[in-house]
Parts: C-alpha cells; structure tokens; sequence
C-alpha cells in the first residue's frame, strides 16, 4: 500500500538554526511529493513539491528532493525563523489516481528567539 | 480572492446526535475533497468529489457519514449518530480543472468536532 512516515515532533530549535525533518514513503509506481504548512490557526498550505525522482521543490528558503533510491523527501531550511513555527505535513499523491493525497502524521516545529 | 471556507469552525455535540458540517470552495474549482484530522495523526481521506461524476467514497469509515455537493457549489459532510471516536478536525480542499497530476489542493481552516 502506500504510505507517508514523517519523524515525530516537536522539534524545538533556536532561530537561524538549520532545520531537516525526515520524511520517507512506500507506494507503487511513481509518486509526486509534497510538503504542506500549517501555520496556528491557518489552513494547510503547500509549500513545496516534486513530480519525479531527483526534481528539487523550493520556496520560502525551504527545500526538499526528490530521492527514489531512497525514498525519500525531506525538508530543509538553512536558518529558521520564529515565524517557521507550525506543523509540518509530508504527503504523496497516489498514483494513478484523480489526486488523492497519503499524508504523514506531521511534525510541529518550534522555533525561539 | 477568498479562500476555501468552513463552518463552523467548532462544534461540540453529544453523543448520538447528528452533525452537520460546511464546505464553500474556491469559485470555479471543480474538485472538491474531505479529510480528517484525528488528534496526533495524519489526514484521513473521506471523500472526494469532481464535477457531476460520482463521488469517490472509498474512504468514508462508517455508513453512518455522508457527503454531498450540489454541482461545483457548497458540500456538505454529515454524521449521524456521532461517536466519541468522530471527535477530529475535519478539513475541506478544492482544487481547480484541468489534468495535472500536480493541481494543488487549497485547504480550509478545519471544523474541529468534539464529541461529548
């Protein structure tokens, strides 16, 4: 079947410290990944995606790619802000499918002054 | 331009009664989705509805929810005889037409359900 396993949270760290949240996934055929953002008390919003295996999905200083040998998306940002603070979602679209989303359980991230 | 909205934004019943909860997509988005949030865990999908054809409701967990959506307008989730274990933020996504595998989905701000 296909799945999304994201580590567990919080993760609490101190502005401009480098941030990586792991995220892995099984699922058949070729996935396009994702990771949504989930500001307190906001809507999920994407925040970045890759449709093939090695595409590098960036923006707002966060990046993630695409590893199909490893299976892997994780998410990076070099130097976090307080404003980074909220809950981390890892999702794959499932192939061959009209666009259903497989997310992970998400990881809340912490960050202070 | 507005968002997806959702209401309410909380509900708390009790057991056995029936709820009812809202979903206004974004205006000219054909693809409409349900998931749930239970606490600590991922988005669970409930179901999913594209234009006039039938709706996907493969992941509804017991007959005791349902969905509709008028067209390309407002959806409405509702559950009957709500458990204890119904108790999750439930959120609402559209998406606009076309064959991208990629459309992004635009989520709402969650209704959270507390059952009593």
């Amino acid at each position: 079947g296909n799945s999304v396993t994201q580590m567990e949270g919080p993760v609490t760290l101190s502005e401009e410290a480098f941030l990586t949240i792991n995220c892995t996934y099984t699922a058949t055929g070729y996935p396009s990944l994702f990771w949504y953002v989930q500001y307190p008390g906001e809507g999920l919003q994407l925040l970045l995606k890759a449709t093939k295996a090695d595409d590098k999905g960036s923006n707002k200083g966060f990046e993630a790619t695409y590893r199909k040998e490893t299976t892997s998306f994780h998410l990076e940002k070099g130097s976090v802000q307080v404003s980074d603070s909220a809950v981390y979602f890892c999702a794959l679209r499932i192939p061959d499918s009209w666009g259903k989303l497989q997310f992970g359980a998400g990881t809340q991230v912490v960050v202070t002054p | 331009g507005a968002g997806v909205s959702q209401s309410p934004s909380n509900k708390v019943t009790e057991k056995g009664k029936d709820v009812e909860l809202r979903c206004d997509p974004i205006s000219g988005h054909t693809a409409l989705y349900w998931y749930r949030q239970r606490l600590g865990q991922g988005l669970e999908f409930l179901i999913y509805f594209q234009g006039n054809s039938a709706p996907d409701k493969s992941g509804l967990p017991s007959d005791r929810f349902s969905a509709e959506r008028t067209g390309e307008s407002v959806s409405t989730l509702t559950i009957q005889r709500t458990q204890q274990e119904d108790s999750a933020v439930y959120l609402c996504a559209s998406s606009p037409p076309g064959l991208g595998i990629t459309n992004e989905q635009f989520f709402g701000p969650g209704t959270r359900l507390t059952v009593l």
